[in-house]
């Protein structure tokens, strides 16, 4: 089975600071990662995935995350947070070697950036 | 059109009744994913098409869930006999191939409100 787990409800940040969205997954084999946002009435929308390679992956709108595989982690970080950032973060993952070839979602952080 | 569609937008029905929500994929997506996402909860997984056949359909709850995809283009989740617990917004995704690396395409969702 597969499984995320973003611990945060909620993240607070104030424009201009760094923000990063935690995510940590479990799968039999190597995983496939992706993050996802979802604003107000809005379908989600991607924002960057790891395949494979480089374990900095740089996304839209600035955004990064950092697989570690030891950690089984894929934090979602940007720089410099915007007001406009504020949605829900959606952290998925697939499960390379047993073929599973759906998305397993957490269950989303909500980012708020106060200006 | 341009992206997926989904209609209705908004659904609202009595506890017993009969629904059915309709997907219209990305011209040319072979993949076709039907989540469903309950509030303050992540999607969570339903039935996953690959052309006109259900090539998973482990999410869906019981019987009274069904899916059809006759043509491998346009989708529709059908519910019967519907209960208070099946509200929830419903997406949709299509993706080029049910490859392991693609992003998924989501739509807006349909709102399911049963009273």
């Amino acid at each position: 089975a597969q499984s995320v787990a973003q611990p945060e409800d909620q993240v607070n940040v104030a424009e201009g600071n760094p923000l990063t969205v935690k995510c940590t997954y479990s799968v039999s084999g190597n995983p496939y990662l992706f993050w996802y946002v979802q604003y107000p009435n809005r379908g989600l929308q991607f924002l960057l995935k790891y395949i494979t390679g480089d374990n900095l992956v740089k996304g839209s709108y600035g955004f990064e995350a950092e697989f570690n595989k030891s950690q089984t982690s894929f934090h979602l970080k940007k720089p410099s947070a915007l007001v406009s950032d504020s949605a829900l973060y959606f952290c998925a993952v697939r499960d390379v070697w047993t073929g599973y070839s759906t998305l397993t979602f957490g269950k989303g952080t909500m980012l708020l950036v106060s200006p | 059109g341009a992206g997926v569609s989904q209609t209705p937008s908004n659904k609202v029905t009595e506890k017993g009744k009969y629904v059915e929500l309709r997907c219209d994929p990305i011209s040319g997506h072979t993949a076709l994913y039907w989540y469903r996402q309950s509030l303050g909860q992540g999607p969570e997984f339903l039935i996953y098409f690959q052309g006109t056949g259900a090539a998973d359909d482990s999410g869906l709850p019981n019987d009274r869930f069904f899916a059809v995809r006759p043509e491998g283009s346009v989708s529709t989740l059908k519910i019967q006999r519907t209960e208070r617990g099946d509200s929830a917004v419903y997406l949709c995704a299509s993706s080029p191939a049910g490859g392991d690396t693609g992003e998924l395409f989501f739509g807006e969702g349909s709102r399911l409100t049963v009273l």
